[in-house]
């Protein structure tokens, strides 16, 4: 199973809204409503921000947000703040596969 | 709270072989699936191997079947990586993590380096 699609990186000022893509094919993201997207900050083990496509665990702000269309899916980040700036990766249930990962810088 | 915890890393030579354990608190973990996965220095993660909770299901990542194997033992809430003929790919952060179901990763410990150098 390869690796999920991802920008290598994405960039926004403070307050601004980043989008990131994950492209898969009809054997995980087009095919599941089991799509994450995990937060790692240098150093630390990866945190789940998203679950099923678009839902948040607890504790997790509302800026981040999920959505899916075909083989596609994309994390929104708005109103960005200084620690938000992160390596994003995505996930599908589906060859337990992970995403390339996206540097997500806040200028 | 949630808690996993691993241990076991190290170096070791091409060939080699290391056990990894990961040891679990403020869960039912003899209810959970847990994963290992695997991050290469300045790569993504990449999904090693999984046990369900009644100690028979398991899966492996291609690269790794045949070399690694994984078990668990519910009474000691921990789960463990037996990894054998290790190559330097093999390098990198491994993470135990739960799996709240679908491939839904929500724990994940701190990590243990495995580090594969001559």
């Amino acid at each position: 199973q390869s690796a999920l699609t991802q920008p290598p990186s994405a960039s926004g000022s403070p307050g601004q809204s980043v989008t990131i893509s994950c492209t898969g094919t009809s054997s995980d993201i087009g095919g599941s409503e089991y799509v994450s997207w995990y937060q790692q900050h240098p150093g630390k083990a990866p945190k789940l921000i998203i679950f099923e496509v678009n839902k948040r665990p607890s504790g997790v702000p509302d800026r981040f947000s999920g959505s899916k269309s075909g083989n596609t899916a994309s994390l929104t980040v708005s109103g960005l703040q200084a620690e938000d700036e992160a390596d994003y990766y995505c996930s599908s249930r589906g060859g337990n596969v992970f995403g390339t990962g996206t540097k997500v810088t806040v200028l | 709270e949630v808690q996993l915890v691993e241990s076991g890393g190290g170096l070791v030579q091409p060939g080699g072989s290391l056990r990894l354990s990961c040891t679990a608190s403020g869960l039912t973990f003899s209810s959970n699936w847990i994963n290992w996965v695997r991050q290469a220095p300045g790569k993504g993660p990449e999904w090693v191997a999984a046990m369900g909770p009644d100690e028979i299901e398991k899966g492996y990542v291609d690269s790794v079947r045949g070399r690694f194997t994984i078990s668990r033992d519910n009474a000691k809430n921990s789960l463990y990586l037996q990894m054998d003929s290790l190559r330097a790919d093999d390098t990198g952060i491994y993470y135990c993590a739960r799996d709240r179901g679908y491939f839904t990763l929500d724990h994940w410990g701190q990590g243990t380096l495995v580090t594969v150098s001559p």
